[in-house]
């Protein structure tokens, strides 16, 4: 099995609907992120889970809501999203904090691409 | 000023040439430096860390300069499977790491 696995790959969407993504990670890792990749811009950090508490909201809108039951699992569930937030949502882990202890490794999942209309 | 920036290029290159990357990052305070490979439509990978006293792995050698807040990253005899997006990345001591919006290299037979 690959390390970080993303369902579904690609979405579309409309304004009124809700649905979720799903992320899990299989390298006993203990930090979890989401960030959003727009075209020609950074990844943007989404929010943060560390041993499934979460550590770090983004300034990002109440349309999207985390949800990690376990270490191993990450939701981003999303409703009522703007044509905009169409982008790749990628999961990642880590086995420790990116902000601690110097550990720079992400290990990404492959991507969750997002169409609102 | 962005956090971390790069040249978006894209750079074009003939196979065997030497390409070099820059970026430069705007936290003082920040601990730790890496770059990232992220092929077409796919996931980001790390490539490499960053140390001060420079480092290197085979064709790839990758510099930093604290004191001018610049991070480099080389490629001598550039392969066609290098062509992709080169990611700058900075630890700036918060909870996660922090993206450049990356450098394009497109090596060219």
């Amino acid at each position: 099995e690959t390390g970080v696995t993303q369902t579904p790959r690609h979405l579309v969407m409309g304004m009124t609907n809700k649905k979720s993504l799903k992320c899990e990670q299989h390298l006993g890792h203990n930090a979890m992120y989401w960030y959003k990749q727009s075209a020609k811009k950074p990844l943007e950090l989404m929010f943060v889970y560390n041993f499934k508490e979460q550590t770090e909201n983004n300034s990002v809108p109440s349309r999207f809501s985390p949800e990690c039951p376990n270490s191993s699992h990450l939701f981003l569930h999303l409703h009522t999203l703007q044509p905009e937030d169409s982008a790749l949502y990628l999961c990642a882990s880590s086995q420790r904090i990116a902000g601690d202890a110097n550990t720079g490794e992400l290990f990404f999942g492959e991507g969750s691409r997002l169409t609102v209309l | 000023r962005k956090e971390v920036e790069q040249d978006p290029g894209p750079f074009n290159v003939p196979e065997g040439a030497t390409v070099a990357f820059n970026c430069t990052y705007s936290n003082s305070a920040s601990q730790s430096f890496f770059w990232y490979r992220q092929d077409c439509r796919k996931e980001p990978k790390l490539l490499m860390s960053v140390y001060s006293s420079g480092n290197e792995d085979g064709r790839f050698t990758a510099q930093l300069n604290r004191a001018s807040q610049y991070i480099s990253l080389l490629i001598r005899d550039s392969k066609l499977s290098d062509s992709a997006t080169y990611l700058c990345v900075v630890n700036t001591g918060r909870r996660a790491l922090t993206f450049g919006s990356g450098t394009r290299l497109q090596v060219q037979p």
